[in-house]
């Protein structure tokens, strides 16, 4: 399988900074979708946002940011102003479109927003 | 929002015991899945469904595990000899269909199986 790595275990910060979790991903296809998860501590996946590998726009969702870069085959997310309700797992997946259906999951980083 | 469940949200099993994880995935959507995390680790996939059989499975997916759609609203894992490493949290989820926007997979908020 083509994996993802993400390469941060864990990451701590004080509440109020921004905080960038990497996630780089092999592919050989030409047509790919990326997904960011959110674990928090109660245990469910909440869906954050998919891209397509033919969209290479950048995305801001309030506190949120995607930085999508084909060339470096990286998909990186930015919180900003961290909250410590921003405690959780974050999960980046991959898709191959038209192929297995499978998610394809980073192992994961921890991030913890001390107060 | 339309969400996927699953219950129970706990099971505890003694070894070599069959259990049952039921899943009701979101209406609309065609394609089931079945995923696992191993406490601390990533998520693993274990099977997908589609048009009542199962379109692609895991090396992890053995003998001992068969899904089933019973009725038009219930996606079942069934593990019949429960082992030891079949502990951790099982995730179900589901989408509309591959392709575009409904491409998303949506997960329930997991079973976590301890066995004992």
């Amino acid at each position: 399988a083509q994996k993802v790595t993400q390469a941060q275990t864990e990451i701590s910060v004080v509440e109020k900074e921004d905080v960038t979790l990497d996630c780089v991903y092999e592919t050989r296809d030409t047509t790919y979708y990326l997904f960011w998860y959110k674990q928090p501590p109660s245990g469910e996946l909440v869906f954050l946002i998919r891209r397509n590998s033919f969209d290479e726009q950048n995305e801001i969702s309030g506190r949120y940011s995607w930085n999508f870069q084909k060339s470096t085959s990286s998909f990186n997310f930015t919180i900003t102003a961290s909250q410590v309700v921003d405690s959780a797992v974050y999960f980046c997946a991959r898709r191959t479109q038209g192929g297995s259906e499978k998610l394809v999951f980073g192992k994961g980083t921890k991030l913890t927003v001390n107060p | 929002e339309p969400e996927v469940t699953q219950t129970p949200s706990h099971q505890v099993t003694q070894m070599g015991q069959e259990v049952i994880l039921r899943c009701v995935p979101i209406s609309n959507h065609l394609y089931f899945y079945w995923y696992r995390q191993i406490l601390g680790q990533k998520v693993e996939f274990l099977v997908s469904f589609y048009n009542n059989e199962i379109s692609e499975k895991s090396e992890i997916f053995d003998d001992q595990f068969s899904v089933e759609r019973p009725d038009g609203s219930n996606f079942t894992l069934k593990i019949r000899s429960t082992k030891l490493e079949d502990s951790a949290m099982y995730f179900c989820a589901s989408s509309e269909a591959p392709g575009g926007a409904s491409e998303t997979q949506y997960f329930g908020p997991g079973t976590r199986l301890l066995v004992l």
